[in-house]
């Protein structure tokens, strides 16, 4: 069975602080992709990345950047220098497209960290 | 671009009602969701369709329903609304390839009184 954990709720920042968002997964297959995804308030969710298995690179992109540790199974995401429109929900999320069926191509969700970030 | 469509953003019903949530997607996509949001909860996957005519339950499907006529249109049946129901839905449609993004519509607000 696939498990995504992102264990911080809620995070509350000042402007211009770093901020790392924790996400955790848990899966049997060797081959998987991982998701970011960033909810504003006005409700819809953006993409923001996806990371493949067996890339384990870390990326940046401006203020943003993904690391991402098979050794521990997290993929973290950290936002250097906040700021107030970076305040959104914020969802991990697993894709198994090994899994056979019909359902390989749901995502697994964590249950998402509410970022402030406050002026 | 991806576009996904969803009808309402906010849709206030009564109990008893049948609901209907319709979305639509530009990009040619073979494979639509439903999701409902509720707080604490995060998205949890109601049904699902990877062809016309063909659809898979998710997670929750009790007291829902779906339709795919269409490649580009995905719709969310509520056949007998309840209070329960009351929630943020989310579409999302994503392309045929494994470990592709799933692309989201701006969600409706559904309350039933």
């Amino acid at each position: 069975a696939q498990k995504v954990t992102q264990a911080q709720t809620e995070i509350s920042v000042v402007e211009k602080e770093d901020v790392t968002l924790d996400c955790v997964y848990e899966t049997r297959d060797t081959t998987y992709y991982l998701f970011w995804y960033k909810q504003p308030p006005s409700g819809e969710l953006v993409f923001l990345i996806r990371r493949n298995s067996f890339d384990e690179q870390n990326e940046i992109s401006g203020r943003y950047s993904w690391n991402f540790q098979k050794s521990t199974s997290s993929f973290n995401f950290t936002i250097t220098a906040s700021q107030v429109v970076d305040s959104a929900v914020y969802f991990c999320a697993l894709s198994d497209p090994t899994y056979s069926g019909a359902g390989s191509y749901q995502l697994t969700f964590g249950k998402g960290t509410k970022l402030s970030v406050i002026p | 671009d991806v576009k996904v469509t969803q009808s309402s953003r906010y849709l206030v019903k009564r109990t008893g009602e049948k609901v209907f949530l319709e979305c639509v997607q530009d990009m040619d996509h073979e494979n639509m969701f439903w999701y409902r949001q509720d707080p604490g909860l995060g998205l949890r996957l109601i049904y699902f369709s990877y062809d016309v005519k063909m659809k898979e339950k998710g997670d929750i499907p009790e007291g829902y329903s779906v339709s795919r006529e269409k490649k580009e249109r995905f719709s969310l049946i509520l056949e007998s609304a309840s209070t329960n129901q009351t929630s943020m839905y989310l579409c999302a449609s994503t392309a045929g390839q494994g470990g592709q993004p799933q692309h989201f519509g701006d969600g409706t607000r559904l309350s039933i009184l």
